[in-house]
């Protein structure tokens, strides 16, 4: 079963706004993982939080977890078309990683 | 560069026969994950090899077996392919486990049944 439920399941921007999701989980958790999948493709990673930790950047990704709340939120700032993909949030526990559902992110130019 | 490499990028089979998926990494990582996808669907773990030791997640079907013969190489053998099976197959690396580690992800495998 699903750790991690995202919501929007998709959301449609244009190019240069601000794209939030979010992710909430149900039990505790070594880190939460950010993953990028473009169509038809394998995933990759973006970010990882520790569950220790309560905001991380990458770039233009901004990370947050709120470990009372079992939730996370990752924020792309100006947006860029090649952005358009599927967004996973993942949660760390023991030896594995179990995946949300996804949000699908469309970047319009 | 260092990656996950899956052969091939596409496979079609037929109802019923066996089949076999390749992963190989040149990471040297201990963990080696096999995932599938399905259309619209989070990656689902079949199961993973931590070094030698195979560790199969409980509603993963005895249709699916994996191999591991050395740190480089997993393999994944669907012994009779079903129609349900169709779907996208990852394989994944992880230097540990995920409790403090990232996953490098291979480019997948779209697995199709006719």
């Amino acid at each position: 079963s699903q750790q991690g439920e995202e919501d929007p399941q998709a959301l449609s921007i244009q190019e240069g706004e601000n794209a939030t999701m979010n992710c909430s989980y149900k039990t505790s958790i070594n880190n939460l993982q950010w993953y990028r999948q473009n169509s038809g493709r394998g995933l990759v990673h973006l970010i990882l939080i520790r569950s220790n930790e309560r905001e991380k950047h990458s770039g233009r990704l901004r990370v947050t977890l709120d470990t009372s709340k079992k939730s996370s939120s990752l924020l792309i700032t100006a947006s860029r078309a090649a952005d358009t993909a599927s967004y996973f949030c993942a949660t760390a526990a023991g030896n594995k990683l179990t995946f949300g559902g996804g949000t699908r992110v469309l970047v319009k130019p | 560069d260092a990656m996950v490499i899956q052969n091939p990028r596409y496979q079609v089979t037929q109802f019923g026969k066996p089949v076999t998926l390749s992963c190989s990494q040149t990471l040297n990582h201990n963990v080696m994950y096999w995932y599938q996808q399905k259309s619209s669907q989070a990656p689902k773990l079949l199961f993973h090899y931590y070094d030698k030791d195979f560790n199969n997640e409980a509603d993963t079907p005895d249709n699916f077996q994996s191999r591991r013969p050395n740190t480089s190489f997993c393999f994944l053998d669907i012994r009779s392919p079903g129609l349900g099976d169709a779907a996208m197959y990852l394989c994944a690396t992880s230097r540990d486990y995920v409790g403090a580690e990232t996953q490098y992800f291979g480019p997948g495998t779209r697995l199709l049944v006719l």
